[in-house]
């Protein structure tokens, strides 16, 4: 199985400025993808990180808003930019990997962002 | 394009009963089914999936679901419900077990 790891857990920041969000991932992967869970709701996926390209947005996300760095196999980092209270939300890293001799998508403990 | 619709926000049960969560589905391409549960403050687990075979899939706690092509359907069910099953569940679909794309969540209120 793949052990994701993300910092910050969670953070309260001012609206205007940036977060970075880390995830850290305890195997190499293709493809990691970053989610959205605003309050009360269902997980959106961002964008798909591959390392070596740049990172494939799903629609109403944008990498002005959302740059994503992906370094190496193992590593990624989802920047929320000019953040505003909208942005408020627990953002999730993913990946898939094997557990066993089957694939299962796993995900992190997610960071949750409040702006103020 | 791929879709999920999880009918009914919030599902309350007492313990010893059926639970049922309800999931349909859109896909242009056979679909992988996904159901995760998120604890309060914890990350998701994955309840089971169906990718090729069997129908009727059990997972993890007791739960189990049937994919039913026709009916665009993947129910979740457990027979007898516990306390400790109070959470959300999340019924999901990918083409690619790649993206996920996730429903609105039902969370499960479990009454003593």
């Amino acid at each position: 199985s793949a052990v994701i790891s993300q910092k910050p857990s969670r953070d309260i920041c001012q609206r205007g400025t940036s977060l970075t969000i880390q995830c850290q991932v305890d195997s190499q992967v293709t493809m990691m993808f970053w989610y959205r869970q605003q309050p009360g709701q269902s997980l959106t996926l961002i964008a798909t990180a591959n390392q070596g390209s740049e990172a494939t947005y799903e629609s109403g996300f944008v990498i002005d808003k959302f740059p994503i760095s992906r370094p190496n196999l193992t590593f990624s980092t989802l920047t929320v930019s000019n953040m505003s209270p909208e942005d408020s939300s627990i953002y999730l890293c993913s990946v898939v990997g094997w557990r066993g001799r089957d694939t299962e998508a796993f995900f992190g403990q997610g960071t949750r962002l409040t702006v103020v | 394009a791929q879709s999920v619709t999880q009918l009914g926000s919030h599902v309350s049960v007492s313990e010893g009963a059926l639970v049922l969560l309800r999931c349909n589905y859109s896909s242009s391409v056979p679909p992988y089914l996904f159901w995760y549960v998120q604890y309060p403050n914890q990350g998701l687990q994955l309840l089971l999936k169906y990718t090729t075979g069997a129908t009727l899939v059990k997972g993890i706690n007791g739960f189990e679901a049937e994919f039913k092509k026709s009916e665009t359907s993947f129910h979740l069910t457990k027979p007898s419900a516990h306390m400790s099953d109070a959470a959300e569940y999340f019924c999901a679909v990918s083409s690619d077990f790649n993206k996920f794309y996730f429903g609105s969540g039902t969370k499960l209120n479990v009454k003593p």
